[in-house]
């Protein structure tokens, strides 16, 4: 079974600092990475998503997170936040065979302050 | 991005009765799932459907729950006898090509 962990569960940041969220899976074959953002009061939206390839994803909002196999891990980075980037901050895994459900992580509350 | 959208936004109800929430995904996408996520927890797996029937269900999933897709195009979740602890958001999620595309949610408050 694909298990999914974020050990930051609670992040406070000023504005133009960097962050580093962390993000481990376990699972034995290949896995889709997912990074989603959850901004108050509403749905989940997709960050970036990593299948294969170059292990650097760049993805929406100056998001990008790096896949390192030997790690087993998909760190979500940006250089500078924005108060804006205030919001829960999901690791998501599936398997690429088949159809398979999104195993989601615990999540981070990224806090920004002005 | 095509939407999904989900109904009603918010729902209370009293413990013991039944709920239907509904979703109306993307027309032309084959993959349907329903996650919860409880007030502070992870977003959870419940189920997944494909081609007019579950595909994939979690532990969660118990026989109070059921999913159909009636008319074609709604995609429901029922919970036949709602208990406290069945108060959450439920998000219902598309698979397409670039990927999935999740409802805005209902939150289910059971009192």
């Amino acid at each position: 079974a694909q298990s999914v962990s974020q050990h930051n569960h609670h992040v406070i940041l000023s504005e133009a600092a960097s962050l580093e969220l962390g993000c481990n899976y376990s699972y034995g074959g290949t896995v889709n990475l997912f990074w989603y953002v959850q901004y108050p009061g509403q749905h989940l939206q997709l960050l970036l998503k990593y299948f294969s390839g170059d292990p650097l994803v760049k993805g929406i909002k100056g998001f990008e997170a790096e896949f390192i196999k030997s790690k087993f891990s998909f760190n979500l980075r940006k250089p500078s936040v924005q108060w804006s980037d205030t919001a829960e901050y999901f690791c998501a895994v599936n398997a690429p065979v088949g159809r398979r459900a999104l195993t989601f992580g615990s999540g981070t509350r990224l806090q920004v302050q002005p | 991005e095509p939407e999904v959208t989900q109904t009603p936004s918010h729902q209370v109800t009293q413990m013991g009765q039944e709920v239907i929430l509904r979703c109306v995904p993307i027309s032309n996408h084959l993959y349907f799932y329903w996650y919860r996520q409880i007030l502070g927890q992870k977003v959870e797996f419940l189920v997944s459907f494909y081609n007019n029937e579950i595909s994939e269900k979690s532990e969660i999933f118990d026989d109070q729950f059921s999913v159909e897709r009636p008319d074609g195009s709604n995609f429901t979740l029922k919970i036949r006898s709602t208990k406290l602890e069945d108060s959450a958001m439920y998000f219902c999620a598309a698979l397409g090509s670039y990927g999935y595309t999740f409802g805005s949610g209902t939150r289910l408050t059971v009192v």
